[in-house]
């Protein structure tokens, strides 16, 4: 399996809804990583974890809540976002040691209403 | 700090002409280096890499060689199709588990 999955790849949420975006991998990846993209910019960092522990905050508001359950999964909860919030938001997942890159995901296209 | 530059785009061009999209970077270190692609609607795909200077990347026709004298790390392919339209975007990595910084990326069309 060389896949990182995202799930749901769309997702339109108001700006009271409690809603959760979930990422898989199974390819003995011990980094995960989530990011944010804007349309027609490049990706921004948002949060790393590092064997299940948080290791880089990009200074993201509190509404966005990142939760690494175990060395496979990677969850972002959302709350009381603003429509700014709206982006295609990745996650990616890659060996710790440098140089090999990442293996990114399709992404979910949120729309905040 | 990182930071990757490359060229503007949009970049048009016919099918089966030659492509050279222009990246150069400043890094403390010594950086990996990524070239990602986009294609509309998708995540990043992983096109090539290089770890090292002089090392070169390739990949579905696809190189670009670390040139660590010029702090360079230029795409090129040598006859591109319509398929290859998509954002491409260049990427260093310096450290553990850290920052990928990307480019603005450039965007490539490809007519027939």
């Amino acid at each position: 399996d060389t896949e990182v999955t995202q799930t749901p790849k769309h997702l339109v949420m108001g700006m009271t809804n409690k809603k959760s975006l979930k990422c898989e991998q199974h390819m003995g990846h011990r980094a995960m990583y989530w990011y944010k993209q804007k349309a027609k910019k490049p990706p921004e960092l948002m949060f790393v974890y590092s064997y299940e522990k948080l290791s880089i905050n990009e200074s993201v508001p509190s509404r966005f809540s990142p939760e690494c359950p175990n060395s496979s999964l990677l969850n972002l909860h959302l709350h009381a976002l603003q429509p700014e919030d709206s982006a295609l938001y990745l996650c990616a997942s890659s060996h710790v040691d440098r140089g090999v890159g990442y293996t990114f995901g399709s992404g979910t296209r949120l729309t905040v209403v | 700090g990182n930071s990757v530059t490359q060229m503007e785009g949009p970049v048009t061009l016919s099918e089966e002409a030659f492509l050279t999209i222009n990246c150069t970077y400043t890094a403390t270190g010594y950086p990996s280096l990524f070239w990602y692609v986009q294609y509309p609607g998708e995540g990043l795909q992983l096109l090539l890499k290089a770890t090292k200077a002089d090392d070169k990347g390739s990949n579905k026709g696809f190189e670009a060689t670390y040139r660590k004298e010029t702090t360079s790390f230029h795409l090129e392919k040598g006859s591109v199709q319509v398929s290859d339209s998509a954002v491409y975007f260049c990427a260093l990595l310096t450290g553990t588990a850290s920052k990928l910084t990307f480019g603005t990326g450039t965007r490539l069309q490809v007519t027939l």
